[in-house]
């Protein structure tokens, strides 16, 4: 596809269940982002990666969560022994080499709904 | 030091009128200055973006002035119209790093 593209679109899962969001970014961008949005609020920094180098997970808010990216473009976000206040907007973004570097715009998907009940 | 902090936190404007939203940073490193609008149920797009060489840019009626020695940015939107009714974020960057995002402003453009 053309943009950033992200499933599930929408998730309800049971406190205590383990959750994955995949994201499938912008063919061809080395750099990919994950951020988080509560209701009404800001986006987070989760986690970003850039080509090979060691990926930024400073924005990572506990243990429970992780996320990979392999062979340099699909990424899974996985949230462990989901809690209720990880309900949230997941949204993820992609850019061409780093974004904001040499004016290169991120992209972002429509997000991953996620409801913990 | 890594805050960007963005008021107002929502805004009415009438159409035809011009909206102002404000942005302050603390970290000098930051390089790249993004607005982005988000749309109910649909992902941030970017609007326009601005870097610190430069005090002001323009793309149709989107304006960003930028004051690198106030440590603030600001957007303005003229001739505001109801299409304009979205979240508009303002974001800051380093050397191509994660984007550090305000909290947001919700802009309504009554008709």
């Amino acid at each position: 596809g053309a943009g950033v593209s992200q499933s599930p679109s929408n998730k309800v899962t049971e406190k205590g269940k383990d959750v994955e969001l995949r994201c499938d970014p912008i063919s061809g961008h080395t750099a990919l982002y994950w951020y988080r949005q509560s209701l009404g609020q800001g986006l987070e920094f989760l986690i970003y990666f850039q080509g090979n180098s060691a990926p930024d997970k400073s924005g990572l808010p506990s243990d429970r969560f992780s996320a990979e990216r392999t062979g340099g473009s699909v990424s899974t976000l996985t949230i462990q022994r989901t809690q209720q206040e990880d309900s949230a907007v997941y949204l993820c973004a992609s850019s061409l080499e780093p974004g904001g570097l040499y004016g290169n715009t991120i992209y972002f998907g429509e997000g991953s709904w996620l409801t913990v009940v | 030091q890594q805050q960007v902090k963005q008021s107002p936190q929502s805004l009415i404007v009438q159409k035809g009128g011009i909206s102002i939203i404000n942005c302050a940073y603390e970290n000098t490193a930051f390089d790249y200055f993004p607005w982005y609008q988000q749309f109910p149920g649909k992902g941030p797009a970017l609007l326009i973006a601005i870097r610190p060489d430069v005090s002001e840019k323009k793309e149709g009626r989107f304006t960003i002035s930028f004051n690198k020695s106030a440590k603030q940015f600001s957007l303005h939107i003229m001739d505001s119209q109801p299409g304009d009714s979205a979240t508009y974020f303002c974001a800051a960057s380093n050397q191509g790093g994660k984007l550090i995002f305000g909290q947001g402003t919700e802009l309504s453009v009554k008709p």
